[in-house]
């Protein structure tokens, strides 16, 4: 089984900073997929990357693909409390079925009023 | 549109008994998945659902660990009996059949085994 490394596991900063974290694999996936989840709540898609290289921005969220596709970051640009939460990457393996996703275990993101 | 629903939310039993999840997926979302997130971890998937027949139950502990679907809309997750380290959020997801990768997930049952 493919294993996804996320960095760093906690991260506490104050509103206005920006932050990287980042999902590191010796294996390449076919996609990867970024989520936040709530206390008390599931995991909510934000966004999904196919293509080696490529980057995708939802609104202050910019989120990139490695060019071998065995990596990927996503930077918060001005964080804000509301972006507070637990950031998952989530990997689709090459030849596992349909729907099978990786998790790694997460970082942990408090943003400081 | 109403999202995929789950119960309870909140489970404490004591070990070696038996619990029950039920989870009703967003409608006509042919795949239901069954996930275990221990604290700390992202969540690991348990089952895989397609309609009312398994696609992927690699990962499900099956000495104790059972699920169904049996109209292919609905589906309860059981343990028989429960152990200590089976205190975990256990989240269902739903998706198009279609598009796997595009999984919609509930807010999870918190279960706390004593």
């Amino acid at each position: 089984t493919q294993l996804l490394e996320q960095s760093p596991q906690f991260l506490s900063i104050q509103e206005g900073e920006n932050l990287t974290v980042y999902c590191n694999s010796s294996s390449v996936f076919s996609s990867l997929q970024w989520y936040r989840q709530e206390p008390g709540e599931g995991p909510v898609l934000l966004v999904t990357v196919v293509t080696g290289g490529e980057v995708k921005k939802l609104k202050r969220l910019t989120f990139q693909f490695g060019d071998a596709r065995k990596d990927s970051s996503l930077h918060i640009t001005a964080a804000q409390p509301g972006d507070t939460g637990l950031y998952l990457c989530a990997g689709a393996e090459y030849g596992g079925s349909q729907g099978n996703l990786i998790f790694g275990k997460g970082t942990k993101l408090s943003v400081k009023p | 549109e109403a999202g995929v629903a789950q119960s309870p939310r909140y489970k404490i039993i004591e070990k070696r008994q038996s619990v029950a999840f039920w989870c009703n997926p967003i409608s006509g979302h042919a795949t239901l998945y069954w996930y275990q997130q221990i604290l700390g971890q992202g969540p690991k998937l348990l089952i895989q659902f397609q309609n009312n027949g398994v696609v992927d139950d690699s990962q499900l502990p099956k000495d104790r660990f059972s699920a169904e679907r049996l109209k292919g809309v609905d589906s309860t997750l059981k343990i028989q009996p429960a152990k200590l380290e089976d205190s975990a959020v256990y989240l269902c997801a739903s998706s198009l059949a279609g598009d796997r990768w595009t999984q919609y997930f509930g807010p999870g049952t918190r279960l706390l085994v004593l």
